[in-house]
């Protein structure tokens, strides 16, 4: 079936502009998480919704990051006034189940570069 | 406080050979599960195994296995036999129970294994 999708797969942005990230989970699947991956680090933790509540956003940066998923499916990543330490992969997961423990499925991520 | 280290790096091995990547973690919680994934040069994170604290059993799949040592805090991965197509970057990581609504996986940095003909 299919995976998660990610759009775009990258992303040059002026300092200064904003940038909406998009993500379309696995069908049905009840959680979504989004993640930071800087070059040659692990995925940082930015935010999880089960369904359509943003239960957690502890690991956004700054108030310039935000993150919706207004109906339980897709979402979308956004990031106002971009800086240059932006600049990342910005991966995107699912999970079946609310539950803790069960794998997340990951989508093949957005490359943001910020000139 | 929970953190995952993976202490290798990079590793460097000729086809064929077995290599056993590295997870040590810690955790206050006796309920957690731990996982492994793998990031090829796609970059997309391809789940491979989970298991949860309670369940010690080593397990096998075709020339993967996993090591689980609670007594350790350890959970390392093996390639048995290993091909150029396990290159790859391997990240282990952990989850907790009771972590309110804190869905997150703790990451470590990841080891780069490069497997050369």
């Amino acid at each position: 079936g299919a995976g998660v999708s990610q759009s775009p797969r990258y992303k040059v942005a002026k300092r200064g502009q904003d940038v909406a990230l998009r993500c379309d989970p696995i069908s049905g699947h009840v959680s979504l998480f989004w993640y930071q991956q800087a070059l040659g680090q692990g995925p940082e933790f930015l935010t999880y919704f089960q369904n359509e509540a943003q239960l957690d956003k502890s690991g956004l940066p700054s108030d310039r990051f935000f993150a919706e998923r207004p109906e339980g499916s897709v979402s979308t990543l956004k990031i106002q006034r971009t800086q240059q330490e932006d600049s990342a992969v910005y991966l995107c997961a699912s999970s079946l189940v609310g539950q803790v423990g069960y794998e997340q499925y990951f989508g093949p991520g957005t490359r943001l570069t910020v000139t | 406080a929970q953190k995952v280290t993976q202490a290798q790096t990079e590793i460097s091995v000729v086809e064929k050979e077995d290599v056993t990547l590295d997870c040590v973690y810690e955790t206050r919680d006796t309920t957690y599960y731990l996982f492994w994934y793998k990031q090829p040069p796609s970059g997309e994170l391809v789940f491979l195994i989970r298991r949860n604290s309670f369940d010690e059993q080593n397990e096998i799949s075709g020339r993967y296995s996993w090591n689980f040592q609670k007594s350790t805090s350890s959970f390392n991965f093996t390639i048995t036999a290993s091909q150029v197509v396990d290159s790859a970057v391997y990240f282990c990581a952990l989850s907790e129970l009771y972590s309110g609504n804190n869905r997150k996986l703790i990451w470590g940095l990841g080891t780069s294994l490069a497997v050369n003909p």
